[in-house]
């Protein structure tokens, strides 16, 4: 079955520093793949996306592009700030119709920015 | 603007005691999901519905409940029979019929047993 795999957290990082966060993923077809954000207390929220291979996805300064051949979509942001400091989710969706309605998520990264 | 509402925000119940999340959207979206989060386990898929009147069971179903009368609604009960109610449950709903969209999420409902 579907399934994605995040590095383990938590991450802590001092602000400015550069941030990787890995995301491998396994899937039959041509997925799509998701970065999601959730601050404290609250819902997730889409950060970024791609939908096919070598697509880059961008938003607030985070990068993330869509690596067929090592099956990967890591999410990079050159210069964290505090308010950066959440959990990130990395999610993959295979197709339309049928179970493929799913999103399957990776278990969550929480991210800590130090000042 | 277009969102999904969950309410209440924080809810609590009694041993024994049977309680309903509310979940709207006013998206037009087909599918909507519930899921559970607790504390280093990342999310877990209670129920889904692709369309009215249609739902299907996720990965954790045992001791929940739910229904789909309207599009815009798709509440949850967590019943007695749920051992281990006290988690944080989150609402979702989805385009259905594209693979490059992901879901909308509501807010969120924190459940305590009491």
């Amino acid at each position: 079955g579907d399934s994605v795999t995040q590095m383990e957290g938590p991450v802590t990082l001092s602000e400015e520093a550069f941030l990787t966060i890995n995301c491998t993923y396994t899937a039959t077809g041509y997925p799509s793949l998701f970065w999601y954000v959730q601050y404290p207390g609250e819902g997730l929220q889409l950060l970024l996306k791609a939908t096919k291979a070598d697509d880059k996805g961008s938003n607030k300064g985070f990068e993330a592009t869509y690596r067929k051949e090592t099956t990967s979509f890591h999410l990079e942001k050159g210069s964290v700030q505090v308010s950066d400091s959440a959990v990130y989710f990395c999610a993959l969706r295979r197709g339309s119709g049928g179970s493929n309605y799913k999103l399957t998520f990776g278990k969550g990264t929480l991210l800590t920015v130090n000042p | 603007d277009g969102g999904i509402t969950q309410s209440p925000k924080y809810l609590f119940r009694k041993e024994g005691q049977n309680v309903t999340l509310s979940c709207e959207q006013n998206l037009n979206h087909d599918a909507m999901y519930w899921y559970r989060q607790d504390p280093g386990q990342g999310l877990r898929l209670i129920y889904y519905s692709q369309i009215v009147n249609d739902f299907q069971k996720g990965d954790i179903a045992e001791g929940y409940s739910v229904s789909r009368e309207k599009k815009e609604s798709f509440p949850l009960t967590v019943t007695s029979a749920q051992k281990n109610p006290t988690a944080f449950y989150l609402c979702a709903s989805s385009q259905s019929s594209d693979r490059g969209y992901g879901y909308t999420f509501g807010s969120g409902t924190r459940l305590t047993v009491v």
